[in-house]
């Protein structure tokens, strides 16, 4: 079955600091995308970062980058020079296939905490 | 442009009681799906609506019903309420195409049973 593996529960740093939300994934899917999600106390789901499976380039939106190893299904999401408005839940996700359409499997999260 | 909105944001209700939360997909869109997130836990899908038809069912019982209208909206209703149901109820939409590339979330509805 399809799954996503977010192994740590919360993590805190100091601003300024640059913080890695690790994620393992597990499909049977051959295309597959994998996406992050930030959760502010709101409780919205706002999207960050979508990788599909067939490009395992690297890349950097700002402060956002990422690391997508296909040999080890993991798909890591970096944030640099941390800044207090990153303290959220984040959440790793995986479109798994629904005959016609896509759902997505969530993780349980990782809890980002940025001290001042 | 609207993203996606819910109502009511919260409410309370008693274990046995019914509810009904509604959802608005974003202006284009025409696939809801709903999705379940129990306090510390990821978002769990309940089931996925397309021309009014439940097209998924995730692993939930038949208490847990829903509806699309035409203009795309829809809801979700919850029968027989029980004290495990407490969650944050979060409907997502996407064109039916797209849904491969992920959803746009509302803010959820925050349900309490007591």
């Amino acid at each position: 079955a399809q799954k996503v593996t977010q192994a740590q529960t919360e993590i805190s740093v100091v601003e300024k600091e640059d913080v890695t939300l690790d994620c393992v994934y597990e499909t049977r899917d051959t295309t597959y995308y994998l996406f992050w999600y930030k959760q502010p106390p709101s409780g919205e789901l706002v999207f960050l970062i979508r990788r599909n499976s067939f490009d395992e380039q690297n890349e950097i939106s700002g402060r956002y980058s990422w690391n997508f190893q296909k040999s080890t299904s993991s798909f890591n999401f970096t944030i640099t020079a941390s800044q207090v408005v990153d303290s959220a839940v984040y959440f790793c996700a995986l479109s798994e296939r629904m005959d016609s359409s896509y759902k997505l499997i969530f993780g349980s999260g990782t809890r980002l905490l940025v001290r001042p | 442009d609207a993203g996606v909105t819910q109502s009511p944001t919260h409410l309370i209700k008693t274990r046995g009681q019914q509810v009904t939360l509604r959802c608005s997909p974003k202006s284009g869109h025409d696939t809801v799906s709903w999705y379940q997130q129990a306090l510390g836990q990821g978002p769990q899908f309940i089931f996925q609506y397309y021309e009014e038809e439940e097209r998924q069912r995730g692993n939930f019982p038949d208490r847990f019903s829903g509806h699309q209208f035409p203009n795309y909206s829809s809801e979700l209703n919850v029968n027989a309420l029980l004290l495990g149901d407490s969650a944050l109820y979060l409907c997502a939409s996407s064109r039916w195409w797209q849904t491969v590339y992920g959803y746009t979330f509302g803010s959820g509805t925050r349900l309490t049973v007591v």
